[in-house]
């Protein structure tokens, strides 16, 4: 079945500059790749998103590049600010269920955004 | 609109008692899960739904059993809790054609 590793597990930045946070698949056939944030105590969202048949997606300070022959996606925040402090989670849809949205998901990224 | 629900919202087991955990949408989705969520660990899935009145195994089944038998509402039950089932529970939902899943404020859970 689907595996996704994340790395690293924790990630401290200062404010203004980039976090990037990457995540390995095991299947060639996973085809979505999303990224959820969690705020402590909060529910997990989603924040971006990315289908296999694009390389890149933005939304504004956020960005998400996907290599389909490394089987990697990273999550890349520019410009940080304090509310981005959050534990953000990559996932992928696990291959053989494309009609049951089988989602599995990484360990964590622990982000802190230093003053 | 009250989006995804989850009842009750702290719970704690002694070690063999049993317990139903339910999740409730709005939203008119299909597709219904139950994770848990342990430190350092990320979100396992435990079991899923694709539909009123069917249920799949996810990665960590055991000790869990489901039921899906309103299209809005999905059930996890435990029999005999044990320590080890200490998390805190998400259950989330989402659209057929639209994978985002929707998740309810969770459950934190205590099995001493």
């Amino acid at each position: 079945g689907e595996n996704v590793e994340q790395h690293p597990s924790t990630l401290s930045v200062q404010e203004g500059d980039s976090a990037v946070i990457k995540c390995t698949y095991s299947d060639s056939a996973s085809n979505y790749f999303p990224w959820y944030k969690q705020e402590l105590g909060k529910r997990p969202q989603l924040i971006i998103d990315i289908r296999s048949n694009v390389g890149e997606k933005k939304d504004q300070r956020i960005a998400v590049t996907l290599n389909k022959t490394a089987k990697h996606f990273s999550l890349h925040i520019t410009e940080t600010q304090p509310e981005d402090s959050a534990v953000y989670f990559c996932a992928a849809l696990a291959a053989g269920y494309s009609s049951a949205s089988k989602i599995i998901f990484g360990s964590g990224t622990r982000l802190s955004i230093r003053p | 609109n009250a989006g995804v629900t989850q009842t009750p919202k702290f719970r704690v087991l002694k070690t063999g008692q049993s317990m139903t955990l339910l999740c409730a949408q709005d939203m008119n989705h299909e597709y219904m899960y139950w994770y848990r969520q342990d430190p350092g660990m990320g979100l396992r899935l435990i079991h899923y739904s694709v539909g009123e009145g069917t249920t799949a195994k996810g990665e960590v089944p055991d000790g869990y059993n489901v039921s899906r038998l309103k299209k809005q509402n999905f059930l996890l039950g435990l029999e005999s809790a044990a320590p080890s089932q200490t998390s805190v529970y998400f259950c989330a939902s989402c659209r057929g054609t639209n994978y985002e899943q929707y998740f309810g404020p969770g459950t934190r859970l205590t099995v001493t």
